[in-house]
């Protein structure tokens, strides 16, 4: 089993949609939940992140975590054409106080909004 | 701009090659890693050092040699590829484990074809 399942998609939206990206994991000791966007042909950056359980919003996104079911969630409001990309999570355990800087990544799920 | 740096962008190779992949970052971090991205796949975590010093190998073989002369600069050597080691390596940095938040600065990555 994955340590970190993500749905690759693709999955194709008319502008203005709400969209719903997600993953599952299966490591109870991840702390930190984080969201990648990557563009085409660029890295992927940060987009979102959440320690623990909870949700956070920022703008048109809104991640949430639900460690009971080993959950995390993307929603993206109003969604853009400049919001296709391909949207990864990743998640990192902790260890002590600290984190171990080691990152594990879903697959990545690519995203399409149509004008 | 990242802040992270990666030459060179595109790299075609023979089977019997040797070339080295370069990777600096002007973040002031002390942690840098090497990671695959592969079509379909994971982002898949190589190595990973902190302060120069190697802190994970994640079974990669031995046909891929890093190297981390400073905090600011990675290289991976490459010999005696493969085709399937075909893919997009990807460098990033960070704050050094058990820094807070492991948020990951990313290169635009090195497109590597292995003919």
């Amino acid at each position: 089993q994955k340590e970190v399942e993500q749905d690759p998609g693709p999955l194709s939206v008319p502008e203005g949609a709400i969209v719903s990206l997600n993953c599952t994991y299966s490591n109870s000791a991840f702390q930190y939940f984080m969201w990648y966007r990557q563009y085409s042909r660029k890295g992927p950056e940060l987009l979102m992140y959440t320690y623990s359980s909870g949700n956070k919003e920022d703008g048109r996104f809104t991640a949430q975590v639900d460690k009971s079911s080993k959950y995390i969630s993307l929603f993206i409001r109003d969604s853009q054409p400049s919001d296709s990309a391909t949207y990864l999570c990743a998640m990192s355990a902790t260890r002590g106080s600290g984190n171990t800087g080691k990152l594990i990544f879903g697959q990545g799920t690519t995203l399409q909004v149509k004008p | 701009e990242t802040g992270v740096t990666q030459t060179p962008r595109h790299l075609v190779m023979g089977m019997t090659n040797k070339k080295s992949l370069k990777c600096e970052q002007h973040l002031g971090h002390n942690a840098m890693y090497w990671y695959k991205q592969s079509a379909k796949k994971p982002l898949e975590l190589m190595f990973v050092y902190n302060f120069k010093e190697q802190t994970e190998n994640n079974s990669v073989p031995s046909r891929f040699s890093p190297e981390c002369p400073n905090s600011s600069h990675l290289f991976l050597h490459l010999h005696t590829l493969q085709p399937e080691d075909s893919a997009l390596y990807l460098c990033a940095s960070s704050h050094a484990s058990g820094q807070g938040l492991p948020r990951a600065f990313f290169g635009q990555g090195t497109r590597l074809t292995v003919v």
